[in-house]
């Protein structure tokens, strides 16, 4: 069956260092997209790409940065990462041309300390 | 963008009771999903309802395209239906934009 698995499901790192989250999806969706989840602000669109090459900021998208080399992949990297960045991040895709259903990965846990 | 709203943000129900949950949205809108997220975190697919109504066991969806909302049923209530439930809309974009969600605690 199709999916789109996301690792590593928990991590736990320093404030600086960079991190990087990975998204994988079996779907051969177009569009991925992620998105951070904190109490109070509900699911905040990070970063999301149409196709490969392409990417594309969101409404929360400072001190994340993606790279689309392939359709499969979306990796979400944290370039130094702060504690307000401590949060649960998921991962999303869809088909063209947008108006289909999209589906969610497990979510990762970050805590930054 | 396009602001999202859902109502009531706490529900508290007796095992077996009915319940609905509404979403308004403020644009025209191609796509409207709900979401459940359960006690561990997982989003579950619900409903993909960008008009019209579906049914899938004791929930159904409604969505009135034309007047910007969307109506989720939950009947006869189980403690397993407990959790987070989000509303979810496109508009002219590929970007779901999210609601803040309706949390649901089923009694036993």
């Amino acid at each position: 069956d199709a999916e789109i698995t996301q690792s590593p499901r928990h991590k736990i790192t320093e404030t600086g260092r960079q991190v990087t989250l990975a998204c994988h999806q079996t779907w051969n969706h177009n569009n991925m997209f992620w998105y951070r989840q904190d109490l109070g602000h509900g699911l905040r669109l990070i970063h999301y790409s149409y196709g490969v090459q392409d990417t594309n900021k969101g409404e929360v998208s400072d001190g994340y940065s993606v790279s689309r080399s392939n359709t499969e992949d979306l990796p979400l990297t944290l370039e130094s990462a702060a504690s307000s960045q401590t949060s649960v991040y998921f991962c999303a895709s869809s088909d063209l041309p947008g108006v289909t259903e999209a589906f969610f990965g497990q979510g990762t846990r970050l805590t930054v300390v | 963008g396009i602001q999202v709203e859902q109502s009531p943000p706490d529900l508290i129900l007796q095992e077996g009771a009915n319940s609905t949950l509404r979403c308004n949205f403020s644009d025209s809108v191609n796509n409207l999903q709900w979401f459940h997220q359960n006690p561990w975190g997982q989003l579950i697919n619900l409903f993909y309802i960008p008009s019209g109504t579906k049914q899938n066991g004791r929930l159904s969806a409604t969505t009135v395209a034309t007047e910007r909302y969307s109506l989720l049923y939950i009947s006869s209530s189980q403690t397993t239906d407990s959790g987070v439930y989000f509303c979810a809309v496109k508009a002219n974009d590929y970007k779901l934009s999210f609601g803040a969600g309706t949390t649901v605690t089923v009694r036993a």
